[in-house]
C-alpha cells in the first residue's frame, strides 16, 4: 500500500543553520504530497504541497521540490530560527483522496 | 475565527466507561475525519466522513463509533475504552472530497485510559 517515510529525528540545529528533513514515498499512481507541521501543544497545520511532478511547494521560507524519479519531497530551509522548533510530518493523498497518508515525523530543535 | 474545536482537550478515564470527544468546525466544510498520533506511528486515519450521513472507516476504526447528523459536527464515540486507546487524537476537516490533502485540524484531545 501507499506508505511515507521521514528521516528520523530528532533534529539539532543552531540557529541560521540549513534545514533539511528527508522524505520518500511510496504510492501507486500520481500522489500529491504535502508538509504539514505541529507547534508544541497544537494541531498540525498545512506548511506547503505539491500536486504534480517537478512542482515545488513554498511557504514561510520552507520549500519541497516533487521528484517523481526519485520518490522525493524534502523539505528545506536556508536558514532555520528558534521558532521553526516543530514536529514535521510530510504525507501523500492518492487514490480516492479518501485520506492523508503521514510520515512519522520529524521533530525539529533549533537552539539560539 | 475560522477553527475546528475538540472537547474536552484532556481526559483520563477508565477501562470501559463511555466516553464521547466531540468535534465542530465553523466553515461549512464537507469533509470531516478523525486521526490518532502514537509515537513513532504519526497519524492514522481512524474513520472519515464525505458529507451529513455518510461515514467510513479508516485504518484503525476497532474500538470507535462516529456520527455526522450535521455538517458542522462529527463526534468520536469509545463505547467501551481500553488502555491500548490512550492517544492523542486529531479531528480534522477540508472543504470537499476533492481537497482533503488540505486538512484544518483541532487542537487536538489527549486520552489516557486506566
Amino acid at each position: 500500500g501507499d506508505s511515507v517515510t521521514q528521516m528520523e529525528g530528532p533534529v539539532t540545529l543552531s540557529e541560521e543553520a540549513f534545514l533539511t528533513i528527508n522524505c520518500t514515498y511510496t504510492a501507486t499512481g500520481y500522489p500529491s504530497l504535502f508538509w504539514y507541521v505541529q507547534y508544541p501543544g497544537e494541531g498540525l497545520q498545512l506548511l506547503l504541497k505539491a500536486t504534480k511532478a517537478d512542482d515545488k511547494g513554498s511557504n514561510k521560507g520552507f520549500e519541497a521540490t516533487y521528484r517523481k524519479e526519485t520518490t522525493s519531497f524534502h523539505l528545506e530551509k536556508g536558514s532555520v530560527q528558534v521558532s521553526d522548533s516543530a514536529v514535521y510530518f510530510c504525507a501523500l493523498a492518492s487514490g480516492g483522496y479518501n485520506k492523508l497518508i503521514f510520515g512519522a515525523g520529524t521533530r525539529l530543535a533549533v537552539h539560539p | 475565527e475560522a477553527q475546528v474545536t475538540q472537547n474536552p482537550r484532556y481526559l483520563i478515564t477508565v477501562t470501559g466507561k463511555k466516553l464521547t470527544v466531540t468535534c465542530s468546525q465553523n466553515m461549512n466544510h464537507e469533509y470531516m475525519s478523525w486521526y490518532r498520533q502514537d509515537p513513532g506511528l504519526g497519524l492514522r486515519q481512524i474513520y472519515y466522513s464525505m458529507n451529513v450521513e455518510v461515514t467510513d472507516k479508516g485504518d484503525v476504526p476497532e474500538g470507535y463509533k462516529v456520527s455526522r447528523k450535521e455538517k458542522r459536527n462529527f463526534p468520536l464515540i469509545l463505547e467501551s475504552p481500553s488502555p491500548n486507546q490512550t492517544s492523542l487524537y486529531f479531528c480534522a476537516s477540508a472543504s470537499s472530497v476533492r481537497n482533503t490533502g488540505e486538512l484544518f485540524f483541532g487542537e487536538g484531545s489527549r486520552l489516557t485510559v486506566l
